[in-house]
């Protein structure tokens, strides 16, 4: 069963600086897709940026930034620059890609970033 | 373009009730998934429908329930409502599988 890990229930980091959010994950299943979102207080999930398992070169999607070591299953959010508005809930999340398996995404328990001014 | 658009927003229900909660996906997508997230967790998967077909189904007990009409809006229905039903119910669209899901707002259940 697949299963993802998030370590830490809440981080501060200075604005303008970069932060990085832990997240490790477990599964069999050799095709997989690793997710970040944001969820700020009003609740909508906003998708970040995606990680393939056979992605050769880590993702990126402007100030987001996904460090993937396959090996040591472990997909870590690095947001460069905070700004006061990444302060929100962050899940880390997780679906098997192989033919029959689970259709669904699997989210950790989030961490909860709060940027300081 | 409209993004997923879930209603109602806001619900309030007795235990032993029943509830109906609708999802409109993104112009396009075909994929809807519901979501269950409760407070201080990460949501927990109950159904994927992609063509109106259920494609998956979560670890949840057969009070739950949705369905998916032709023009991929879906509704999910939960019957005889318990306080532990409390929570905020997402729904995600996807172009196809397996890339990102777009979500809702999210419809806020609380039971009584």
């Amino acid at each position: 069963a697949q299963k993802i890990t998030q370590t830490q229930p809440g981080m501060f980091v200075q604005e303008k600086e970069a932060v990085t959010l832990d997240c490790t994950y477990d599964t069999s299943d050799p095709s997989y897709g690793l997710f970040w979102y944001k969820q700020p207080s009003s609740g909508e999930m906003i998708f970040l940026i995606y990680q393939g398992s056979y992605d050769q070169q880590n993702a990126t999607e402007g100030r987001y930034s996904l460090n993937f070591q396959k090996a040591r299953k472990s997909a870590n959010l690095v947001i460069s620059a905070s700004q006061l508005g990444d302060s929100a809930m962050y899940f880390c999340a997780m679906r098997e890609l192989a033919s029959g398996s689970a259709r669904q995404l699997t989210f950790g328990s989030g961490t909860q970033l709060t940027v300081l001014p | 373009d409209a993004g997923v658009t879930q209603s109602p927003t806001h619900l309030i229900k007795t235990r032993g009730q029943h509830v109906t909660l609708r999802c409109s996906p993104i112009s396009g997508h075909k994929s809807v998934s519901w979501y269950q997230q409760v407070l201080g967790q990460g949501p927990q998967f109950i159904f994927q429908y992609y063509e109106k077909e259920e494609r998956g189904r979560g670890n949840f007990p057969d009070r739950f329930s949705a369905r998916q009409f032709p023009n991929y809006s879906s509704e999910l229905n939960v019957n005889a409502l318990l306080l532990g039903d409390s929570a905020l119910y997402l729904c995600a669209s996807s172009l196809r599988e397996p890339y990102e899901q777009y979500f809702g707002p999210g419809t806020r259940l609380t039971v009584t």
